[in-house]
C-alpha cells in the first residue's frame, strides 16, 4: 500500500497552461506539505497544511494555490505555467510531534515547454 | 532562524570503505530531532536515520550511524562498508516543536566500484 501518492508522476505542458498535481496520504497524518526541488536538488518548502488549515505559506508566486479538501489530501494547482516552474514537486506528510519524520511521495516531474 | 548547512556538495567513496557526510545546524531550541534522508536516482526520499537532541547516545541503523555533537550543533552521517546502492543525494534535516522541517542543500555521494 502506497503511503503518500502523487498523480501524475510526470507532467509535460506548454507555457501559459494551468495544471494540477494531486496528493493523497493513507497514514492518518495531520500535516501535509508541498516542496519544490530544482535542478540543483535544493528542496524548498512551498506550503504546509495542518488539519486542512494553511500553516506555512512561503514566498511563492500566487499562481500556485494549494487546496486541502480533507486531512488526507493536499492538491497543488498552478496557473499560467512558466518555464521556471519546471522542477520536481514533492508532497510529504507527517504527524504532530517533534520525533516524527516526513514521509514523501514519489514526486512529480513538471516540464514546462 | 533555523538553518541547516551541508558543506560538502559532492563526496565519493570506494566500495566497502567508510565515508562521513557533514551537517551543521543553527538553533536556540533545546528539544528537536535531526534526520538524514537519502534520495537515490529514483528520486524517492527515504529516511535513513534519526537522532533525538536529548539523547547523548548516537543513533545507529545497520551500516549507518551518526556522530551527534549537540554543543557544536553538528550531526554527521557515517556510512560503513559502502555499497553501490548507497549512491544517492543525502539530505540532513532538522525538526523542532511545530510542523516545519529545515533541510540542508544535500550531498551527492558517489560510490566507486
Amino acid at each position: 500500500d502506497t503511503a503518500v501518492s502523487q498523480t501524475p508522476k510526470y507532467l509535460v505542458t506548454q507555457m501559459g497552461n494551468d495544471k494540477s498535481i494531486k496528493c493523497e496520504q493513507n497514514l492518518g497524518h495531520d500535516t501535509m506539505y508541498w516542496y519544490k526541488q530544482d535542478s540543483k536538488k535544493f528542496l524548498k518548502i512551498m506550503f504546509s497544511y495542518n488539519n486542512k488549515e494553511l500553516i506555512i505559506n512561503e514566498t511563492v508566486p500566487n499562481r500556485f494555490s494549494p487546496k486541502s479538501p480533507d486531512k488526507a489530501h493536499l492538491n497543488l494547482h498552478i496557473n499560467s505555467l512558466e518555464l521556471g516552474d519546471s522542477a520536481v514537486y514533492f508532497c510529504a506528510s507527517t504527524l504532530a510531534g517533534v520525533r516524527n519524520e516526513q514521509f514523501f511521495g514519489p514526486g512529480t516531474r513538471l516540464t514546462v515547454l | 532562524a533555523q538553518t541547516v548547512t551541508q558543506s560538502q556538495p559532492e563526496m565519493s567513496v570506494q566500495e566497502a570503505e567508510t565515508v562521513t557526510l557533514s551537517c551543521t545546524y543553527d538553533t536556540s531550541e533545546s528539544d528537536y530531532y535531526l534526520f538524514w534522508y537519502k534520495q537515490p536516482p529514483s528520486r524517492q526520499m527515504i529516511l535513513v536515520i534519526r537522532q533525538e537532541a536529548y539523547k547523548q547516545q548516537n543513533a545507529t541503523e545497520n551500516r549507518f550511524s551518526v556522530n551527534f555533537q549537540k554543543a557544536a550543533k553538528s550531526f554527521s552521517l557515517k556510512i560503513s562498508d559502502s555499497q553501490l546502492g548507497d549512491a544517492a543525494m543525502y539530505f540532513c534535516a532538522y525538526r523542532r516543536l511545530g510542523n516545519q522541517f529545515y533541510f540542508g542543500t544535500g550531498t551527492s555521494l558517489t560510490v566507486i566500484p
